[in-house]
């Protein structure tokens, strides 16, 4: 049973760029949230997907969107990229709220 | 002040040695969490508490939901237990998210 995917693992942008991650969740489940990770610091909340809407947003710019497929994948789009979107982007998922999140490896962003 | 609070930031042990790291919150909670991540890695759910205590092989987590304070505890431990130990919360209601710890770097020494 694979648990989450995340693609790519690596990726190298220039400024201004526009970016697309992907996020494949664990099997059954039906949420996916998106999290930014700067080197050192704790994970901080991007926003959440349900039912493919948005039901929850952190405090980040409107440059970040995301969106929910029907087979409840999701992408986190980052337009305009800076400097200070570099980054390791953490998808978790889960089967709705008050259960337990299963977490992916990850994609490291690097913005030049 | 962070809504989550951990200590030690840094832990340093000898192998065999019993681990407590500790986790407080300032918020209202519907579950708390204790997660692993090894550097430059994903992250893995040890725990999801919302009362009492609960155990897994040498990892026991334990919550005090009247005191807001959750602890985390490694019995024996092993260089393999090496990696950033985070406690993370989830708010009740419609907060869906889950809000960390800055985490505990844990470096066991063989």
């Amino acid at each position: 049973d694979a648990g989450v995917t995340q693609s790519p693992t690596h990726l190298i942008k220039t400024r201004g760029q526009q970016v697309t991650l992907r996020c494949s969740p664990k099997s059954g489940h039906d949420t996916v949230s998106w999290y930014q990770q700067a080197l050192g610091q704790g994970p901080q909340f991007i926003f959440q997907y349900y039912e493919e809407e948005e039901r929850q947003r952190g405090n980040f710019p409107d440059r970040f969107s995301g969106h929910q497929f029907p087979n409840y994948s999701s992408e986190l789009n980052v337009n305009a990229l800076l400097l200070g979107d570099s980054a390791l982007y953490l998808c978790a998922s889960s089967q709705g709220s008050g259960y337990g999140y299963t977490f992916g490896s990850g994609t490291r962003l690097t913005v030049v | 002040k962070n809504e989550v609070e951990q200590s030690p930031q840094n832990l340093t042990a000898q192998e065999g040695e019993f681990i407590t790291i500790n986790c407080s919150y300032s918020v209202g909670i519907s579950a708390l969490h204790w997660l692993q991540q090894h550097p430059g890695g994903g992250i893995v759910s040890l725990f999801m508490l919302s009362s009492g205590k609960k155990k897994h092989g040498r990892l026991i987590a334990t919550i005090n939901i009247q005191e807001k304070h959750s602890s985390l505890h490694i019995t024996a431990s092993h260089p393999r237990d090496s990696a950033v130990y985070i406690c993370a919360v989830t708010g009740g209601g419609s907060n869906y998210k889950l809000t960390f710890g800055k985490g505990t770097l844990l470096t066991v020494n063989p």
